[in-house]
């Protein structure tokens, strides 16, 4: 079983410029997170999708960032203007479902880096 | 809110013998989960155990156990017969039963030395 997918793995911006990840999670899952885990920190949820609707954003800073997950499989997370603070991992978990006790499985992240 | 905290920022072992990352956590629910995810260098999150708190039984998964005091609030995870590849950063989690976000520890970084 394929597990989920995230590109690039690494990304390196100059402050103010836009940037964009991409996460192609398990066949069949209809939820899907983005996660931000700066160096040194436990990652926290940014954004969850059920199918192509948002279940949770509230910690979306959505005056830069923003999130889509066309058709309910793909998704695409866009920070629009970065900020150094925006610099951490962005990882990406996909479940089966959105229940509590199911089993989030996680890509291996893409490391931003703003300067 | 939830809170989780792990206090030990690192822990070293060596190989073959035992080691405990400590977990602890606040919250005023009474059903939820708690989870031990192991973070490698290649970044990947991997599910290391789960216990959900209307278990009384303890969870265990081959050579990792966890010690669940749900009165103390406190979930540490036992690692038995270390091996090199658990070298990693280990995370506590947290999930209530009605929801899904997942609130996650500082981490543990665990070095296991041959």
């Amino acid at each position: 079983e394929a597990g989920v997918a995230q590109s690039p793995r690494y990304k390196i911006i100059e402050k103010r410029q836009s940037v964009a990840f991409w996460c192609n999670p398990i066949s069949g899952h209809a939820t899907l997170y983005w996660y931000q885990q700066i160096l040194g920190q436990g990652p926290k949820l940014l954004i969850q999708f059920q199918n192509n609707g948002v279940v949770d954003d509230s910690q979306l800073p959505k005056d830069r960032f923003s999130a889509e997950r066309l058709k309910g499989v793909d998704s695409t997370l866009k920070i629009q203007p970065a900020k150094l603070e925006d610099s951490a991992v962005y990882l990406c978990a996909s479940s089966l479902e959105g229940t509590s006790g199911t089993e989030q499985f996680f890509g291996p992240g893409t490391r931003l880096t703003v300067l | 809110a939830q809170t989780v905290t792990q206090s030990q920022p690192e822990m070293s072992v060596q190989e073959a013998e035992t080691v405990t990352l400590s977990c602890t956590y606040d919250t005023s629910e009474n059903n939820y989960y708690l989870f031990w995810y192991k973070q490698p260098p290649s970044r990947q999150m991997i599910l290391v155990i789960r216990q959900e708190a209307y278990k009384q039984q303890n969870a265990t998964e081959n050579r990792f156990s966890v010690n669940f005091q749900k009165a103390a609030k406190s979930f540490s995870l036992k690692i038995s017969d270390s091996q090199l590849g658990d070298t990693a950063m280990y995370f506590c989690a947290f999930r209530e039963t009605s929801g899904s976000r997942l609130t996650f520890g500082e981490g543990t970084q665990l070095t296991v030395n041959p």
